[in-house]
């Protein structure tokens, strides 16, 4: 069964350009997570999405969105990037919700110079 | 909103020896406590985790347990191994029935397993 993907894995951005980043559930998960790690801040919720619809927000500004299609991927936007937004951004899926076994794929790390 | 404090930051053991980290959090609400292991560059792994309606889950040489009433839980590795080394992280949710809320972490410890 293959795992979590995301694309792509290293990503290199100047300040007020955009990204999307892209996320492959695990086969059969709906529920699709994203988080931000950062050395200082630790790993953080930003949102998730189940059945195409986003059911939370962690406390992160607009900027910061993403959408799931009806095959479950997901992806995530954010606009006019900052220095600040260098980070480690993980994808987690799950059948249904978080609180059941989460997987997490191995990551898209952005640098924003 | 929820808050995680995990202590410690680094724990260095003895290969052999127990190892133990703490967490507390501040949301009575939460009900769900799932512990995850990190490895150089790759992403989190669940390892084990617990719900707020029992005190004590046990899975080899790993166990969790739980004290609603003080707000904290504890991640304990018995007989630890090299492969144990690693970054260790705590997180609290609260599962409802038709609820998604994320998963709040707490920093991390980095485990350090001496031979």
């Amino acid at each position: 069964k293959a795992g979590v993907t995301q694309t792509p894995r290293y990503l290199i951005k100047t300040r007020g350009q955009q990204v999307t980043l892209s996320c492959s559930p695990i086969s059969g998960h709906r529920s699709v997570s994203w988080y931000q790690q950062t050395p200082g801040q630790g790993l953080q919720f930003l949102f998730e999405y189940f059945s195409e619809t986003q059911r939370n927000k962690g406390n992160f500004p607009g900027r910061f969105s993403g959408r799931q299609f009806s095959n479950s991927r997901s992806e995530m936007n954010v606009s006019t990037l900052e220095l600040g937004d260098s980070a480690l951004y993980l994808c987690a899926s799950s059948l249904s919700r978080p609180q059941e076994t989460q997987y997490f794929g191995p990551g898209t790390r952005l640098l924003v110079l | 909103g929820e808050n995680v404090e995990q202590h410690p930051s680094t724990l260095s053991v003895q290969e052999g020896d127990s190892a133990v980290i703490k967490c507390t959090y501040s949301d009575s609400a939460s009900n769900y406590f799932p512990w995850y292991k990190q490895e150089l560059g790759k992403g989190p792994q669940l390892i084990i985790d617990i719900r707020s309606n029992v005190g004590e889950k046990k899975d080899q040489r790993i166990a969790v347990t739980l004290n609603k009433t003080a707000k904290h839980f504890s991640l304990h590795i018995t007989e630890t191994q090299p492969e144990d080394s690693a970054v260790y992280f705590c997180a609290a949710s609260i599962e409802s029935g038709g609820g998604a809320d994320g998963l709040t972490f707490g920093k991390g410890t980095h485990l350090i397993i001496q031979p």
